[in-house]
């Protein structure tokens, strides 16, 4: 069974940082790529960022490129996103979700973890 | 990037209804795209990839279709346990792009 664990997520004054957590299991870690999804309380979903599953390349959206990385440790099991500069805009609940292998869609979400930006 | 647009934003239906979901995409692609549903503090739960292939466990009153720009979402006969956002998503390039949702609610 495909398990996902985020962690990480806290309260953080804008202009902070913080690296968020996601110990997954269940499945071949090192096969499969990974994405970053934020959901906003009220709002919709919002892609984030993406890495292989090699860890060579790596995906943003717009809306964080320059201010968060995304990275992987494929001997743990672990994804990470380093979120630096952090904005108001960036409260939201994060989600650790791995693509599919048969295209960049999402079968498996964990119960994401939440990032408070608040001044 | 690609923008995905749904509507209607919201809808309200009765049970065993017929809902139907629209998905536009700023530019086309084939069929690199997916539905979710996600209700009221929950993950969201893949329906749809393909653009019309079913994921396993989802009922067959669920189906999807479209491509190039166009995508539709239908519910053949709403029950009680549908009603819920429902979100789509291309995956023909990066950055991914999920449409801003369309909640279904009971009339």
């Amino acid at each position: 069974e495909v398990q996902l664990v985020e962690s990480g997520g806290g309260l953080i004054q804008p202009g902070g940082s913080l690296r968020l957590s996601c110990a997954a299991s269940g499945f071949t870690f090192s096969s499969f790529a990974m994405s970053w999804v934020r959901q906003a309380s009220g709002k919709g979903l919002e892609w984030v960022s993406g890495i292989s599953g090699s860890g060579r390349s790596t995906y943003y959206a717009d809306s964080v490129k320059g201010r968060f990385t995304i990275s992987r440790d494929n001997s743990k099991g672990t994804l990470y996103l380093q979120i630096n500069s952090l904005r108001a805009e960036d409260t939201a609940v994060y989600f650790c979700v791995p693509v599919s292998g048969r295209g960049e869609y999402f079968p498996h979400w964990g119960q994401g973890t939440l990032v408070t930006v608040f001044s | 990037a690609i923008r995905m647009t749904q509507s209607p934003s919201s809808l309200s239906a009765s049970i065993g209804d017929r809902v139907t979901i629209t998905c536009r995409a700023s530019q086309g692609f084939n069929n690199y795209l997916a539905w979710y549903q996600q209700k009221p503090g929950e993950a969201p739960r893949l329906l749809i990839y393909g653009a019309s292939t079913l994921q396993s466990g989802v009922p067959s009153r669920f189906s999807g279709s479209g491509s190039g720009t166009d995508f539709t979402l239908t519910i053949s006969s709403l029950q009680s346990e549908d009603f819920a956002t429902y979100y789509c998503q291309q995956y023909y390039n990066y950055p991914l792009s999920f449409g801003g949702g369309t909640r279904v609610e009971i009339k």
